[in-house]
């Protein structure tokens, strides 16, 4: 198994500019979720989603949508990218079976915005 | 409300010192789940334990412990004997029943440095 994926690892974007963000797991989890990071601050929950079709909002929602079409894909999307939204952004996944407390994260992308 | 405290931003210490890195937590959930990742400085989080509100034994790991006090509202994070190796962020987080364990909550993170 890869595990959970992330693409692309590094992004420079321009004020206004949109993008996804791309995310993929499979090891057939329900739960995926998206991270953002800043310096310190840890880490804070965008929007996460518990199976195919289902999404909602965490601590910080705004600026960014998802959809949840299938289990292993979860695209973040950024509508018009803003400088506040420089950050590392994380996906994790849980099982809903076993081990299904434990998140588990991906490589990251790194993401400037101009 | 859920929060994680790492009050200790960063800890520099020499190879084989003893280091412990402090947790506190606040929720009002009786069922929650803690949490230590680990993020080395090539930037991926590697999770390392977990420890459900109803188990408040001490666990051993190799070179990690970890001692959780319900008491304290405390989870600490202890390195026997540091490497270089064990060099990078640390960081405490939280999920609880009211939630639906989908939300964790992080602490700020304490970066360790460990010296030669």
């Amino acid at each position: 198994n890869a595990g959970v994926t992330q693409t692309p690892k590094f992004q420079v974007l321009k004020t206004g500019q949109s993008m996804t963000l791309q995310c993929a797991q499979d090891m057939n989890h329900e739960y995926m979720s998206w991270y953002r990071q800043d310096p310190g601050m840890g880490l804070r929950l965008i929007h996460y989603s518990v199976g195919a079709g289902i999404t909602d909002q965490g601590e910080v929602p705004n600026g960014y949508n998802v959809s949840r079409s299938t289990t292993e894909d979860f695209p973040l999307r950024l509508l018009s990218a803003a400088p506040s939204q420089t950050s590392v952004y994380f996906c994790a996944s849980r099982n809903s079976a076993a081990d299904q407390e434990t998140q588990y994260f991906g490589p990251g992308t790194r993401l400037l915005v101009l | 409300a859920q929060k994680v405290t790492q009050a200790q931003t960063e800890i520099s210490v020499v190879e084989k010192e003893d280091v412990t890195l402090d947790c506190v937590y606040e929720t009002r959930d009786t069922t929650y789940y803690l949490f230590w990742y680990k993020q080395p400085p090539s930037g991926e989080l590697v999770f390392l334990i977990r420890r459900n509100s109803f188990d408040e034994q001490n666990e051993i790991s190799g070179r990690y412990s970890w001692n959780f006090q319900k008491s304290t509202s405390s989870f600490n994070f202890t390195i026997t004997a540091s490497q270089v190796v064990d060099s990078a962020v640390y960081f405490c987080a939280l999920s609880g029943f009211s939630g639906g364990y989908n939300k964790l909550i992080f602490g700020a993170g304490t970066r360790l440095a460990v010296h030669p």
